[in-house]
C-alpha cells in the first residue's frame, strides 16, 4: 500500500512568519502535487513537480520534490491569512496508471 | 464549459437508506475520480473510471458501495444500507491529463 504522510498535521502560525509542511513516502512517486482546499470546497491544484530535485514557486510559495522522487516540502515566506487552509499533497505512482494517492493533510491557520 | 458539478450538495438520510450521489464531469475529461473525505481530513480514494476501461474499484470500503458511469460522463456514486460512518464529503474529480479538477463535493450526514 502506497502512503503519503504529511506532517504537521495542525500548525497555527502569527501572519508574516515562515513555515514548512512536509509529504513523505517510502514509495517513489513519477509526478506529486499540492493542492489547497477551503473549506466548503474541493481542492484546487497549485503545483505538480514531476523531476527529482526539482523547485518551483508560485510568489510566495516554494515546491520542492526530493531528489528521489519519495518526498516533497512547501515552504511559505511571510504567511498571510490567505494562506489559511487544508494543503494536500498527491502523488502519481510509477505502477499505477493514473491513480493518484493523496496525504493526509495539513490545516494551516495563519492569525492576523 | 464549467467545471466540475456535484449534486446534491448537501444530503440528510436515515440510516438504512440508500443515497445516490451525482456528478456530472468536465466536458472532454476522459478520467473521473471519488473521494471521500471526512471532516478535515485527507482524500480517501473510492474508485477511478478512466475512458471504457474497466472501473478500479479498489477503494471502495464495502459492497455496500458502487459507482457507474454512463456514456463516459455523467457519473453516479450509490450507497446503500447507510451507516452513521458514512457521514463524510463525498468528492468528485474529473481529469483530461495528470491535473485533477474538483467539485465542490456533497456533505452526506447519516442519522
Amino acid at each position: 500500500t502506497q502512503l503519503l504522510e504529511q506532517s504537521p498535521q495542525f500548525l497555527s502560525i502569527q501572519e508574516g512568519e515562515n513555515l514548512t509542511v512536509y509529504c513523505n513516502s517510502s514509495s517513489v512517486f513519477s509526478s506529486l502535487q499540492w493542492y489547497r482546499q477551503e473549506p466548503g470546497e474541493g481542492p484546487v491544484l497549485l503545483v505538480t513537480v514531476v523531476t527529482g530535485g526539482e523547485v518551483k514557486k508560485l510568489k510566495r510559495l516554494t515546491f520542492q520534490f526530493g531528489d528521489a522522487r519519495k518526498d516533497s516540502s512547501l515552504h511559505i515566506t511571510a504567511a498571510q491569512p490567505g494562506d489559511t487552509g487544508l494543503y494536500l499533497c498527491a502523488g502519481l505512482a510509477r505502477s499505477s496508471a493514473s491513480k493518484i494517492i493523496f496525504g493526509s493533510g495539513t490545516r494551516l491557520s495563519i492569525r492576523p | 464549459g464549467a467545471g466540475v458539478s456535484q449534486s446534491p450538495s448537501n444530503k440528510v438520510t436515515e440510516k438504512g437508506k440508500d443515497v445516490e450521489l451525482r456528478c456530472d464531469p468536465i466536458s472532454g475529461h476522459t478520467a473521473l475520480y471519488w473521494y471521500r473525505q471526512s471532516l478535515g481530513q485527507g482524500l480517501e480514494f473510492l474508485i477511478y473510471f478512466q475512458g471504457n476501461s474497466a472501473p478500479d474499484k479498489s477503494g471502495l470500503p464495502s459492497d455496500r458501495f458502487s459507482a457507474e458511469r454512463t456514456g463516459g460522463s455523467v457519473s453516479t456514486l450509490t450507497i446503500q444500507r447507510t451507516q452513521q460512518e458514512d457521514s463524510a464529503v463525498y468528492l468528485c474529480a474529473s481529469s483530461y491529463g495528470e491535473t485533477q479538477y474538483f467539485g465542490p463535493g456533497t456533505r452526506l450526514l447519516v442519522l
